[in-house]
């Protein structure tokens, strides 16, 4: 699996987007990019993935640049609750691959 | 809720002493994996089972095993435990056709 480099931590308004950035420089052709984030000690939740289109769900958006070598998760309205570990991954869209994780960014929403 | 469940939630025993996780996958997921989450390893995958059947291992010491049963729940077992073995304990379940994982809650271990 392709390393990930995130920042340790990171601060934002509650009400604004919150943007986390990934840098995988070293990402294969098959590799997707998944997000998860840790809430305090509680399992993983599962936010978004992409290969190399521009994603979004009812959580967030997934932005991947065009070299596939980065990305940026978006929150597009952060609240309190979504203070959190966010975790980017990449690996191969492939059944039964064990996830591996990072230190992960730390986001802090502030009121 | 993610819908996979387990048992216990916390747990807290002694040194040398043996203990069983359980847990329970979504409905219809034949994939469970287990991951370690202590303080200086971060999360680690352990190991992942399959409709029954090991597929996959990672960081998992000789000293843990598990098993996943008929019904698709499955059990971690850890044995003469040492107090490095205190952290959280994690299972997933996936479906076939992505790799969203689905985690539970948890079983916190304790180890004295």
């Amino acid at each position: 699996d392709a390393k990930t480099t995130q920042p340790t931590s990171m601060d934002c308004a509650e009400g604004r987007a919150a943007n986390l950035p990934c840098n995988h420089s070293t990402i294969s052709g098959n590799e997707y990019v998944y997000w998860y984030r840790q809430i305090h000690s509680q399992g993983p939740q599962y936010i978004i993935h992409g290969l190399k289109n521009n994603e979004t769900n009812e959580m967030a958006s997934l932005i991947i640049t065009e070299d596939r070598k980065s990305s940026t998760l978006i929150l597009p309205h952060a609240t309190l609750r979504d203070t959190a570990v966010y975790y980017c991954i990449v690996r191969v869209e492939e059944y039964g691959i064990k996830l591996v994780f990072g230190a992960g960014t730390i986001l802090r929403v502030k009121s | 809720d993610s819908g996979v469940t387990q048992t216990p939630k916390h747990l807290i025993t002694a040194t040398g002493q043996r203990v069983t996780l359980r847990c329970s996958p979504r409905s219809g997921d034949l994939s469970v994996y287990w991951y370690q989450q202590s303080l200086d390893q971060g999360l680690q995958f352990l190991i992942q089972y399959y409709n029954g059947e090991e597929r996959a291992k990672g960081n998992i010491l000789e000293r843990f095993s598990a098993q996943q049963f008929p019904d698709l729940h499955s059990e971690l077992n850890l044995s003469s435990l040492e107090l490095g073995d205190s952290a959280l304990y994690f299972c997933a379940s996936s479906v076939a056709s992505n790799n969203e994982q689905f985690f539970g809650p948890g079983t916190r271990l304790t180890v004295l």
